[in-house]
């Protein structure tokens, strides 16, 4: 069964700095997805950014950007230019090519921004 | 605006006491997910739902229910909550399950108190 971890239970960082969100998994499989999730408080869990396995460029989604590392099972997600409103939960997903579109979720980051 | 919708937002009911939340979706998609997600940990899947075929995850206890009477509408029926049950439960949907990529859209969840 494939795993997710997320081992920062929080990040601060200053409005206008960069700051990157770690994620490692495990897998025996070639070909899957991988997503990074944003909770904020008391709203929707939205997509930020995905990543395919197959493809060896890193997904970059305006301010948000991965660092995807397939031999070391690692995906990180680099926020630049941090703002208030990227406040909230962050989750790290792994979606399997064959089992159906289901996601396994990372524990998540609560990320905090100071003015 | 097309949207996955969640009904109530908030939830109390008694221990033993059957529980019903509302899911609906004007996204026309096939799939539709129901994750549960307790205090600071990653949102799990329950089950799924693709067209009327129901997907049950080996570990989700028979004490969670699920109907889906036309493509809009899904419902998690809990039988009897326990105070294990008290939770965030998010439903989700997708357009389909296939190999090709599907993103999950999020309801924004009820948060359910079990007194």
């Amino acid at each position: 069964a494939q795993t997710v971890t997320q081992s920062q239970p929080e990040m601060s960082v200053q409005e206008a700095e960069t700051v990157t969100l770690s994620c490692t998994y495990d897998t025996s499989e070639s070909d899957y997805y991988l997503f990074w999730y944003k909770q904020p408080p008391s709203r929707q869990m939205i997509l930020v950014i995905r990543q395919e396995a197959y493809k060896q460029q890193n997904a970059t989604e305006n301010r948000f950007s991965v660092n995807f590392q397939k031999a070391a099972k690692s995906f990180s997600l680099k926020i630049s230019d941090s703002q208030l409103g990227d406040a909230a939960m962050y989750f790290c997903a792994y979606r399997s090519s064959e089992y159906g579109n289901k996601l396994v979720f990372g524990a998540g980051t609560i990320l905090r921004v100071k003015s | 605006d097309a949207m996955v919708i969640q009904n109530p937002r908030y939830q109390v009911t008694q221990f033993g006491k059957p529980v019903t939340l509302s899911c609906s979706q004007t996204l026309n998609h096939n799939v539709m997910y129901w994750y549960q997600q307790k205090s600071s940990q990653a949102p799990k899947l329950l089950f799924h739902y693709y067209d009327k075929d129901f997907n049950n995850e080996a570990d989700t206890p028979d004490n969670f229910q699920s109907r889906r009477p036309n493509t809009s509408f899904c419902f998690l029926d809990i039988r009897s909550p326990g105070l294990g049950d008290a939770a965030m439960y998010l439903c989700a949907t997708s357009r389909d399950t296939s190999l090709s990529y599907n993103e999950q859209f999020f309801g924004p969840g009820t948060r359910l108190t079990v007194l």
